[in-house]
C-alpha cells in the first residue's frame, strides 16, 4: 500500500564511495522529485523528472546523477561521496507539473558519510 | 525569486491549548501554498493547501490555515493541540513545479 517508497532507509558509507538510493511510486504519477534535508531540517529541491525527462536541476553537483528508468521509478546515484552529502534525501511524486498539484513524499533515506 | 519564512523555530504549547504557526511568503504571482507535517523519522505529510477561493482552508487532523494576501501570510491554526501533534511543520509555496519550503517550526507539546 505504500505510495512512495525509498530504499534503503539508512545508508552509512565512507568518503569517496559511490552509492545509490532508489525510489518507487505506485500512484500512477507522472512527475517525481528528489529533495535534500540538511541537518538543520532545511528542505531543498534537487531534481524533478516528468515522464522520465529531467525538468529541474537545481545547481546540484554533477556527482549526483538521477535516473528514471520509467515513470514509477527515480533513482539517485551519488559518486565520490563527501562529508557534506550527509543528509536525509526525500523522494516525492505528483500527478503532473502544475503548481496546484500536491506532492507525496517518501519516508526518506538518511545518508551518513564518515 | 520565491521564498518562505517561518519566524518561529520552536514553539511549545500545553496539551489542549490553541496553536498558531506563522508563515510568510514572497512570490510575485498568485501563490499556491501548502502546509506539511513531519513526525520524527518520517516523511512529510500534507496537512492542507490553498490555491484560490475561500481564504480559510480546512485540513486533516483538525488543522486550518488562513491566507492573507495583504500580509503575505498563510498561518496554520488548531484550536486544541494533542500530544500527537508534536512534530516539525513546514510551510511551502509551489512556484513552478517545485516546492520552496520555509525553515520549519518544531512544535513541542507539554502534558
Amino acid at each position: 500500500d505504500t505510495a512512495v517508497s525509498q530504499t534503503p532507509k539508512y545508508l552509512v558509507t565512507q568518503m569517496g564511495n559511490d552509492k545509490s538510493i532508489k525510489c518507487e511510486q505506485n500512484l500512477g504519477h507522472d512527475t517525481m522529485y528528489w529533495y535534500k534535508q540538511d541537518s538543520k531540517k532545511f528542505l531543498k529541491i534537487m531534481f524533478s523528472y516528468n515522464n522520465k525527462e529531467l525538468i529541474i536541476n537545481e545547481t546540484v553537483p554533477n556527482r549526483f546523477s538521477p535516473k528514471s528508468p520509467d515513470k514509477a521509478h527515480l533513482n539517485l546515484h551519488i559518486n565520490s561521496l563527501e562529508l557534506g552529502d550527509s543528509a536525509v534525501y526525500f523522494c516525492a511524486s505528483s500527478p503532473g507539473t502544475g503548481r496546484s498539484y500536491e506532492q507525496y513524499f517518501g519516508p526518506g533515506t538518511r545518508l551518513t558519510v564518515t | 525569486a520565491q521564498s518562505v519564512t517561518q519566524p518561529d523555530i520552536h514553539i511549545t504549547v500545553s496539551e489542549g491549548a490553541s496553536l498558531e504557526l506563522r508563515c510568510n511568503y514572497s512570490y510575485g504571482a498568485t501563490p499556491y501554498l501548502f502546509w506539511y507535517v513531519q513526525s520524527p523519522g518520517q516523511g512529510l505529510q500534507l496537512l492542507l493547501k490553498y490555491f484560490s477561493g475561500d481564504t480559510l482552508v480546512q485540513g486533516i487532523k483538525g488543522f486550518e490555515a488562513e491566507f492573507k494576501r495583504s500580509q503575505s501570510s498563510f498561518n496554520l491554526r488548531k484550536p486544541s493541540v494533542h500530544w500527537s501533534d508534536a512534530a516539525e511543520y513546514f510551510c511551502a509555496v509551489n512556484a513552478g513545479n517545485m516546492l520552496t519550503f520555509g525553515g520549519g517550526t518544531r512544535l513541542m507539546v507539554k502534558p
